[in-house]
C-alpha cells in the first residue's frame, strides 16, 4: 500500500519558474527520499532527508520535512524543460527493514 | 561504474505462463529490492534480498518469488501469470549499511500479459 499522497497530482509551469510539490505520509519515518521518473523508465534518486533534519539543499532542489505534520515539500528552482518528469516521495518507516513506501507522484510539465 | 541492469526490457507473456526477470546490481551493492509499478496501484514493494537471504516481503501472493545469487544478482519469478500482473517491474540496489542511503534503480522490465 502507498504511504501517502502527493499534491498536486499534476503541475504545469513555464521554464524559469519554480515548482513546488508536497508529500504527506502516515507513519513515523527514518528518512524521506525524493525520486524522479522520466516516461515510465527507472527512478532516479534526487535527495534524502533524515527524520531529524528540517531542510536540505542540493543544486536547484530544496527539500523540507515537517515530522509533526508528517509532510515534506520539494522545491525545484529555475525549472527547465528537462525537469519534465514524475516526482515521487518515498519513506523508510521507523523500525522497518528498509523498504521504500512511495507516494502517488506528481507529474511535472515544464513548458519551454 | 555500471548502473543497475535489468533484463529483458520488454516482455509479452500469455496468461497462465511463468516469467523470470533478472537484475544485476551495481558492483559492491549487496542489497537488491524489487518493486511493481502499475497505473492503478502505483509503486509497490515486492521483496528485498541481502546476501542471498530475503529480508522483507511485500503484500503479494505466493506466485511472486525471488532469489539472490552469491554475486548479488537477483531474479524474480512470477508463476501462473494474470492480466493484472502487467506492470513495470523495477529493481533497485543499495550499498550495505544503515537505512540512510538512496537506492539506485534499473530501467525496469515492462511485462505485458495477454
Amino acid at each position: 500500500s502507498q504511504q501517502g499522497e502527493e499534491d498536486p497530482q499534476a503541475l504545469s509551469i513555464q521554464e524559469g519558474e519554480n515548482a513546488t510539490m508536497n508529500c504527506s505520509y502516515k507513519t513515523s519515518i527514518n528518512n524521506l527520499q525524493w525520486y524522479r521518473q522520466n516516461s515510465g523508465r527507472g527512478l532516479v534518486h534526487l535527495i534524502l532527508i533524515r527524520s531529524n533534519e528540517r531542510e536540505k539543499h542540493s543544486g536547484r532542489l530544496r527539500v523540507t520535512l515537517d515530522t509533526s505534520k508528517k509532510s515534506s515539500s520539494l522545491l525545484i528552482t529555475a525549472s527547465r524543460a528537462a525537469d519534465t518528469a514524475s516526482y515521487f516521495c518515498a519513506t523508510v518507516t521507523s523500525g522497518s527493514a528498509r523498504q521504500l513506501t512511495f507516494g502517488s507522484g506528481t507529474q511535472l510539465t515544464v513548458l519551454p | 561504474k555500471a548502473g543497475v541492469t535489468q533484463t529483458p526490457r520488454y516482455l509479452i507473456k500469455t496468461r497462465g505462463q511463468q516469467v523470470t526477470l533478472s537484475c544485476s546490481p551495481i558492483s559492491g551493492h549487496r542489497s537488491v529490492s524489487w518493486y511493481q509499478q502499475t497505473p492503478g496501484q502505483g509503486l509497490q514493494f515486492l521483496f528485498e534480498y541481502f546476501s542471498e537471504t530475503q529480508r522483507n516481503k511485500g503484500n503479494f501472493p505466493g506466485r511472486f518469488s525471488g532469489r539472490q545469487f552469491s554475486n548479488s544478482r537477483s531474479e524474480m519469478n512470477v508463476s501462473t501469470l494474470e492480466l493484472g500482473d502487467s506492470a513495470l517491474y523495477l529493481c533497485a540496489s543499495r550499498t550495505a549499511g544503515g537505512v540512510d542511503y538512496g537506492y539506485t534503480f534499473g530501467s525496469g522490465t515492462r511485462l505485458t500479459v495477454v
